[in-house]
């Protein structure tokens, strides 16, 4: 079974420029998260989706960055314009409703703004 | 509402001698709870979950966890520490509403 996939893994950009990750959750996860962590830090949930309806998204900086899953698949997370504090890993991950509930995660997009 | 605590940000142990991470929790509802371990520069993997089955829960690479209710905790485990497991760990918890929290992390050095 393929697991979450995202791209790109790393990208490096200035600051004010715009950067868009993407995110293709295991097949038939209903729910996808976008979490983005600071090195040395636990990951902070910016966005979760539950198919393409947003749940939560009370910590996503809606000045800058925006978050989509139209389909209710896979989703992109953009950032526009990017200040020197994104600097981070920006993970998805995704789950199940129901009795498997476990969340999987990709391996993250790296972000380093300059 | 709920929350998580790791409550040791760092532990260091020899190796071959037991790791002992440990998390508390808080939620209004009967939550799932995982362990996760996250390795330099990768992503974050499963290493167990606990889900309202088996008190004792083991997960890979020798690692296993026990829920008790009556205390809230939910603390990770292993006999014996091999040089591979330096790595951050964190415990998660995800209750009903499906909304994650994670703990700050515990960063785990193996000293030779």
């Amino acid at each position: 079974e393929a697991g979450v996939a995202q791209s790109p893994r790393y990208k490096i950009i200035e600051k004010r420029q715009s950067v868009a990750f993407w995110c293709n959750p295991i097949s038939g996860h209903a729910t996808l998260y976008w979490y983005q962590q600071i090195l040395g830090q636990g990951p902070k949930l910016l966005i979760q989706f539950q198919n393409n309806g947003v749940v939560d998204d009370s910590q996503l900086p809606k000045d800058r960055f925006s978050a989509e899953r139209l389909k209710g698949v896979d989703s992109t997370l953009k950032i526009q314009p990017a200040k020197l504090e994104d600097s981070a890993v920006y993970l998805c991950a995704s789950s199940l409703v129901g009795d498997d509930n476990t969340i999987y995660f990709g391996e993250g997009s790296w972000l380093t703004v300059v | 509402a709920q929350s998580v605590t790791q409550l040791d940000s760092h532990v260091s142990v020899s190796e071959g001698t037991p790791v002992l991470l440990r998390c508390n929790y808080s939620s209004s509802y009967s939550p799932s709870l995982f362990w996760y371990v996250q390795h330099p520069n990768k992503g974050l993997q499963l290493l167990l979950k606990y889900t309202s089955a088996a008190t004792l829960v083991k997960g890979i690479n020798g690692f296993e966890a026990e829920f008790k209710k009556s205390e809230t905790s939910f603390h990770l485990t292993k006999p014996s520490a091999h040089m591979s497991d330096a790595a951050e760990y964190f415990c998660v918890v995800l209750p009903d509403d499906y909304k994650l929290s994670f703990g700050a992390g515990t960063t785990v050095t193996v000293r030779a």
